[in-house]
């Protein structure tokens, strides 16, 4: 079992840019999470999912994206990339929806 | 809208000494209690679940108990090793809230040798 993991590890993009976070998790979980965790903000939840085919809105959802396609990828998109993005972005998963499996997290700049 | 508080927010102690981190929450309704650790760089790995109607929970030389009307937990660490230095965070999510987990903003800990 690789877990959760997370692609890409690091990306610097400019202001405007877009791109793509993938999670993917191997332990057919039916929860799925996107984090942010930010110096003197901790952890926020940005979007999650309840099952194939369904997303929810988070703490803070504005700017991002998200899609569930497949049961074990969720996707975290970012459209039109802004400097308040600069985050380590974390992915994480549960079955029953108790404890959660965190992937190693994504490091992003925006500048 | 469930808070979680952590204090203190960094704690440094000399190796065997006996770790106490406390977790508060504003709404006493959760779903469960959680302990997370993280290491520098890394993500966070889950340590301990306290279910609403426990009042602790126990792996190894790690203790945590829930007290709901207080709306309080504490983590326990015993005998103190360097490698227990981390950053620990809770997270409680309401039941209202599913898992949606709201986390403290952590207590950074350093044991020295």
């Amino acid at each position: 079992n690789a877990g959760v993991t997370q692609t890409p590890k690091f990306r610097v993009l400019k202001t405007g840019q877009s791109m793509t976070l993938l999670c993917a998790q191997d332990m057919n979980h039916e929860y799925m999470y996107w984090y942010r965790q930010d110096p003197g903000m901790g952890l926020r939840l940005i979007h999650y999912s309840v099952g194939e085919g369904t997303t929810a809105k988070g703490e803070v959802p504005d700017g991002y994206n998200v899609s569930r396609l497949k049961k074990q990828n969720f996707l975290l998109g970012l459209e039109s990339a802004a400097p308040s993005q600069t985050s380590v972005y974390f992915c994480a998963s549960t079955l029953t929806g108790d404890t959660q499996y965190f992937g190693p997290g994504t490091r992003l700049t925006v500048l | 809208k469930q808070e979680v508080t952590q204090i203190p927010a960094a704690l440094s102690v000399p190796e065997g000494e006996n770790l106490v981190l406390n977790c508060s929450f504003t709404d006493s309704a959760i779903y469960n209690l959680q302990w997370f650790r993280q290491d520098p760089g890394k993500g966070l790995t889950s340590l301990l679940l306290i279910q609403s109607s426990q009042r602790e929970q126990t792996s190894g030389r790690l203790n945590a108990s829930l007290d709901k009307s207080s709306g309080r937990s504490t983590l326990y660490i015993a005998a103190s090793q360097p490698g227990d230095s981390a950053t620990y965070l809770c997270a409680a999510p309401l039941k209202a809230a599913g898992n949606k987990l709201t986390f403290g903003g952590g207590t950074r800990v350093l044991v020295k040798p």
